[in-house]
């Protein structure tokens, strides 16, 4: 069965530092990776996803995720946080299909917190 | 920029009762689906549906739940009789067909329903 681990619960960054939010997934084929960011009361929005190709994906609002397949890893980055991003971040995984089996798995999720 | 859009925000209702969740999904999409996130617990999946049925459904999605897509814009989501654990935020996403670059989904910013 698919799976995905989001090992930190909630990470605490200074505005301007690095970030590296860590994201291990299980899947028996070719996953296609995603990363979410949830802002309070707000919806699910994608950041940036990894179908196939470079292994190394931008994303919107400064992020970037690499895909290593040795480690089964799709760990987010962003060199430099901004205060507007703290937020709720989920890691999902899904079926390498384009087909009606979308069926996403989500990690737990990290909370992000910016101190200024 | 299209979106999925999901009407009530927010809503209570009593135990026992029905409710009708309401999504409305990106004109030119063809999947869709509805997931659901209890507080401080993982995004899960409950449903996928295409060309007018359900194409897959989770251990979640028992006879309490059921979907419609009643006319051309409109994707529905019906709890029969609400029961306590039922509260959560309920999540509308719609995907598109073709090429990889459609094969992401769109979620909605999702309706918060609490059972009392």
């Amino acid at each position: 069965a698919q799976s995905v681990t989001q090992p930190d619960i909630h990470i605490t960054v200074s505005e301007g530092a690095s970030l590296e939010l860590r994201c291990n997934y299980s899947y028996g084929a070719t996953p296609y990776l995603f990363w979410y960011v949830q802002s309070p009361g707000q919806g699910l929005q994608l950041l940036l996803k990894y179908f196939s190709g470079d292994t190394l994906v931008q994303g919107i609002k400064g992020f970037e995720a690499e895909f290593k397949r040795s480690q089964s890893s799709f760990n987010l980055r962003k060199p430099s946080v901004h205060w507007s991003d703290a937020a709720e971040y989920f890691c999902a995984v899904g079926p390498y299909s384009g087909g009606s089996n979308y069926k996403l798995t989500f990690g737990k999720g990290t909370l992000l917190t910016v101190n200024p | 920029e299209p979106e999925v859009t999901q009407t009530p925000s927010h809503q209570v209702t009593q135990m026992g009762q029905e409710v009708i969740l309401r999504c409305v999904p990106i004109s030119n999409h063809l999947y869709f689906y509805w997931y659901r996130q209890i507080l401080g617990q993982k995004v899960e999946f409950l449903v996928s549906f295409y060309n007018n049925e359900i194409s897959e459904k989770s251990e979640i999605f028992d006879d309490q739940f059921s979907v419609e897509r009643p006319d051309g814009s409109n994707f529905t989501l019906k709890i029969r009789s609400t029961k306590l654990e039922d509260s959560a935020m309920y999540f509308c996403a719609s995907k598109g067909q073709g090429a990889s670059s459609n094969t992401e989904a769109f979620f909605g910013q999702g309706t918060r329903l609490t059972v009392v």
